[in-house]
This record gives C-alpha cells, structure tokens and sequence, in this order.
C-alpha cells in the first residue's frame, strides 16, 4: 500500500545552518507530495507541494523536489531560523484514495 | 477566507464516557477529513466525508463515527472512550477535486 517514511529526529541546529529532511514514499499511481508543519499546539499548515516527477515546491525559503526515480521528496532550506522550531510532516495523497498517507514527522529545533 | 475551526479546543472525559467533536470547514469545501495524532502513532486517517456520505475509512473500530450536514459541518464522536483514545483530533478540509488538505487547530482530548 501507500506509505511514506521519512528521517527520524529529532534534529537540532544552530540557526543559519543548512537543513535537509529525507522522506521516501511508495505509492501505486501518481502521488501528489506534500510537506506540512505543525508549530506547537497547532494543527498542520500547508508548507509546500508538488504534484508531478521534476515539480519543486517552494515557499518561506523551504524547497523540495519531487523525484520519482528516487521516489523521494527531501526537504531543505539553505538557512534555518529560530522560528523554524516546529515538526515537519512529509504526506502523499493519490486522488482515488480520497486519502493522505504522513510520515511521523520530525521535530526540528533551531538554536541561537 | 475564514479557516477550519474545530471546537471545542481541549475536552477532558473519563473512562466510558462518549464524546463529540465537531469541525466547520473552509467556506465552499464540502470534503472533510478527520485524523488522530498520538505521539506512539503519528497522524492516523479515521474517515472523510463528501456530501454527507462516508467515503473511506480508517482502520479505527466502530467506537468511532462521524456524520457530516448539509452545510458541510462535521462531528466525530466516540463512544466508551478508553484511555487510548488520549490524542489530538484534526480536522481537515478541501475542495472535492483538488488535493491539498487544510486543517484545523485540532481538539486535545484527555480520557482519565
């Protein structure tokens, strides 16, 4: 079935520092990939997507690209900051299983 | 655009109680999703509703239901609450044909 794995944290940075979360997906079909955060006692917001091999979401400085030969969708961000402290969720979601698959997420830290 | 809301924000019950949950999605979305996070499991798909009509489900026993109106509004409830069932509830919705999820703040329950 659909699954996505993804880097097991937690992870803690200094800020300014260079930031990649791995995430691995199976899914039969063509998935759309997602990357969400949850901040604490929040719900998850929307980071970023991609919906085709090659496509690269981007927003808030965060990237990912959608890597089907690799079925992977790594998160990364050039420059992390302190208000980058939160838990990253990578999902994926085939429109005819009216379903997400998420990841365990993985807490980020960033250190002044 | 106002975003999902879900109320209330944090329940405490007690062991064979039931409870209900509700969710108001994004104006004009008419698909909802409901999921528990716990920190053991992670984010798990319980069930979504489109148009007053369950379309999937989760693997969550029949202690868990939900309904959703004609306005798109949704509750979930569960009954003989069990100390497992201590989690965080999201709420999600999203346009029928499109496939980014939007969620809600969640409600915190605690079963004691």
């Amino acid at each position: 079935g659909d699954s996505v794995t993804q880097m097991e944290g937690p992870v803690t940075l200094s800020e300014e520092a260079f930031l990649t979360i791995n995430c691995t997906y199976t899914a039969t079909g063509y998935p759309s990939l997602f990357w969400y955060v949850q901040y604490p006692g929040e719900g998850l917001q929307l980071l970023l997507k991609a919906t085709k091999a090659d496509d690269k979401g981007s927003n808030k400085g965060f990237e990912a690209t959608y890597r089907k030969e690799t079925t992977s969708f790594h998160l990364e961000k050039g420059s992390v900051q302190v208000s980058d402290s939160a838990v990253y969720f990578c999902a994926l979601t085939t429109l005819t299983g009216n379903q997400f698959y998420f990841g365990t997420g993985t807490s980020l830290t960033v250190i002044p | 655009k106002a975003g999902v809301t879900q109320t209330p924000r944090y329940l405490i019950k007690t062991r064979g109680q039931q409870v209900t949950l509700s969710c108001s999605p994004i104006s004009g979305h008419r698909s909802v999703s409901w999921y528990q996070q716990t920190p053991g499991q992670g984010l798990q798909f319980l069930f979504e509703y489109f148009s007053e009509t369950q379309r999937n489900k989760g693997n969550f026993p029949g202690r868990f239901s939900g309904r959703q109106f004609s306005n798109s509004r949704s509750e979930m409830n569960v009954s003989t609450l069990e100390l497992g069932d201590s989690a965080l509830y999201l709420c999600a919705s999203r346009l029928f044909f499109q496939e980014t999820q939007y969620f809600g703040p969640g409600t915190r329950l605690l079963v004691l």
